[in-house]
């Protein structure tokens, strides 16, 4: 889930098991929300997005659910790998600024 | 396609210097964002231009200046160093404002 302050929630997991990353957003009226996964020392990188007219997307290994009723985002990642260790965040934008708010994101580690 | 590109990657700076941390894209996107990113904490937008010639505040813009005299370039301006600006700063553009945004890979400022 997310966390405001100096400690980000943490997940591990062992290698080749599936993930799932939580997100909660305070906007009803958000209509896009993306995945950003972000390695040490690197920028953000886009993984997936989904927009408020989906109820679920899937990419390569990835899968994004949107429950619009709680205001809930979850981030699904099969056979889990070393290399998806990082620290992945939700992003959503929508009226009433439109600006893309960032949450503060949840650490992945991997177990081999 | 190198994508943003942000220099320097590092640097120190004394309270009260000025420096200019320097972003460039070659995806030709008319969107470009400024973000803080401090420790356990979502990304910040302190600036953001919907085009050349155009700027706009974001939530935190205070200490900051910015310019955007062509497409490619948007540059972020510290006039009076201050430890509170001790922070990452990453610079991102997109397509549009509904569409993923596109990060460097960050400046490492640190004010002493």
């Amino acid at each position: 889930g997310e966390s405001v302050g100096l400690h980000l929630p943490t997940l591990s997991v062992q290698e080749g098991d599936n993930s799932i990353i939580n997100c909660a957003y305070s906007n009803s009226a958000s209509d896009y929300f993306i995945w950003y996964k972000q390695e040490s020392g690197k920028g953000p990188q886009f993984i997936i997005d989904i927009r408020s007219n989906m109820d679920k997307r899937q990419g390569q290994r990835v899968t994004v659910l949107l429950n619009k009723t709680v205001k809930h985002l979850s981030l699904q990642i099969a056979a889990t790998q070393p290399g998806d260790s990082a620290v992945y965040f939700c992003a959503e934008n929508g009226p009433p600024s439109d600006d893309m708010r960032f949450g503060a994101g949840t650490r992945l580690t991997v177990k081999p | 396609n190198a994508g943003v590109t942000q220099t320097p990657k590092f640097r120190i700076l004394k309270i009260g210097q000025s420096m200019t941390l320097q972003c460039t894209q070659d995806m030709n996107h008319n969107y470009m964002y400024w973000y803080r990113q401090d420790p356990g904490m979502g990304l910040k937008l302190i600036y953001y231009s919907v085009g050349a010639g155009i700027t706009d505040k974001g939530e935190v813009p205070n200490g900051y200046n910015v310019s955007r005299s062509t497409t490619e370039d948007f540059p972020l301006r510290l006039e009076l160093a201050a430890p509170s600006q001790t922070s990452v700063y990453f610079c991102a553009s997109s397509f549009n404002l509904d569409q993923p945004q596109h990060f460097g890979d960050g400046t490492r400022l640190s004010i002493l």
